[in-house]
């Protein structure tokens, strides 16, 4: 089946835990990304990567770490920094460059800090 | 200024009417436009691209580019009460994708 896996669905998290979230995909694209979306709000841009073993921070990467060791996979990391990590975390990949840039999401891990 | 703006508060037209809903962005070397409908407790999923000047239309949607006043634009047109759902702007530039807010589209029988 091709597309993207996000895991888990659901994500509960207790104060000063670190937790990871994962995504895998088997479309081969070179791009991948991870947002963060809160209520009635829009995605921000949390971390992306262009290729295997290099990211860069988007514009809320504070709290946050990931990795692409792999180009099938992009984990994100909540640490304890992030303060206020309950939000719904989507996953998205993409091509590199003109048209390939279309970018298919994830269906999503909804973190909750208990 | 935001790198995708979407202002327009949320949106309510009849079944069969048109909906229009704008974007502008802040970078003029951006090179790609999409539209995104999402569904309440949903992820995002792609329903319009847009590389070049002009308009494009795909069954019911029709996006619009400028890029000289960096202005991207959607049309839904014979509304449905199954587009009731948020847009969400997106441009891609400098190898990264940014989005605007959304619009919550809200289409009334």
């Amino acid at each position: 089946d091709g597309g993207i896996t996000q895991s888990p669905k659901y994500l509960f998290r207790k104060e000063g835990q670190n937790v990871t979230l994962s995504c895998e995909q088997n479309l081969n694209h070179d791009a991948m990304y991870w947002y963060r979306q809160d209520p009635g709000q829009g995605l921000r841009l949390i971390y992306y990567s262009q290729i295997v073993n290099d990211f860069q921070k988007g514009d809320i990467a504070e709290g946050y770490s990931v990795s692409r060791e792999k180009k099938e996979s992009f984990p994100l990391t909540v640490t304890s920094a992030q303060k206020n990590p309950t939000a719904f975390y989507l996953c998205a990949t993409s091509g590199r460059g003109g048209e390939n840039t279309e970018a298919f999401f994830g269906q999503g891990t909804r973190l909750t800090v208990v | 200024q935001k790198e995708v703006e979407q202002n327009s508060g949320p949106l309510s037209v009849p079944e069969g009417a048109i909906a229009s809903l704008n974007c502008t962005y802040s970078d003029r070397v951006s090179q790609s436009f999409f539209w995104y409908r999402q569904y309440s407790g949903k992820s995002p999923e792609l329903i319009m691209s847009i590389y070049s000047n002009g308009d494009k239309e795909d069954g019911r949607f029709t996006a619009q580019l400028n890029k000289a006043s960096q202005y991207v634009s959607l049309l839904i047109r014979d509304s449905q009460p199954s587009d009731s759902a948020t847009y969400l702007c997106a441009v891609y530039g400098n190898n990264r994708l940014a989005f605007g807010k959304g619009n919550q589209v809200v289409v009334i029988p």
